[in-house]
């Protein structure tokens, strides 16, 4: 079964440092890979997501991310946060076969402080 | 498009009653999902739908919940009875193909005392 690890639970930051958030999944074949994004007392939003090609990945708001398939991680980056990025990160993966539904990891809190 | 619809977006009941909830995925969309998020377990997979069918319900905790797509465009969450450990934010998600973004509608949020 897939799985999906984000060691960093909670993460305060001040504004215009970088970010940077792991994620790790175990699941040996071809996967999907997702950031999702949820502010405070919103549904979850898309930021950005790999299918295939590059693996440097571009999405919402000036995040990116890199999957490494080596390591099995899909980590998130920015280089400048801002107190709107406060909010909560979910890493998500959907193997590329078989099962379609999304696995979560646990989340990443997020508070930037101006 | 209106995007993933969802009601109630709060429920508060006692334990022992019936919780329905209701869920519009976007039209098109061939792939239903229901979620759950609480803050022991965080989110994980209910159940999920392709063209109406129930295709994984594995993640369904207990007899007490039943789910069902009647037709492409409204689901239901039925929970009957309710407990206390039931509360938590019920999330619906669709999809065109399995392999595309999963959009999420706003989350019931319920309670059950």
């Amino acid at each position: 079964a897939q799985s999906v690890s984000q060691h960093n639970h909670h993460v305060i930051l001040s504004e215009a440092a970088s970010l940077e958030l792991g994620c790790n999944y175990s699941y040996g074949g071809t996967v999907n890979l997702f950031w999702y994004v949820q502010y405070p007392g919103q549904h979850l939003q898309l930021l950005l997501k790999y299918f295939s090609g590059d693996p440097l990945v571009k999405g919402i708001k000036g995040f990116e991310a890199e999957f490494i398939k080596s390591k099995f991680s899909f980590n998130l980056r920015k280089p400048s946060v801002q107190w709107s990025d406060t909010a909560e990160y979910f890493c998500a993966v959907n193997a590329g076969t078989g099962r379609r539904a999304l696995t979560f990891g646990s989340g990443t809190r997020l508070q930037v402080q101006p | 498009d209106a995007g993933v619809i969802q009601s109630p977006r709060h429920e508060v009941t006692e334990m022992g009653q019936e919780v329905t909830l209701r869920c519009k995925p976007i039209s098109g969309h061939d792939y239903l999902f229901w979620y759950r998020q609480t803050m022991m377990r965080g989110l994980e997979l209910l159940i999920y739908f392709n063209n109406n069918v129930p295709i994984d319900d594995s993640g369904m905790p207990e007899d007490r919940f039943s789910a069902k797509m009647p037709n492409a465009s409204f689901s239901t969450l039925k929970i009957q009875p309710s407990e206390p450990r039931d509360s938590a934010v019920y999330f619906c998600a669709s999809t065109r193909d399995s392999k595309e973004t999963q959009y999420f509608g706003p989350g019931t949020r319920l309670l059950v005392l």
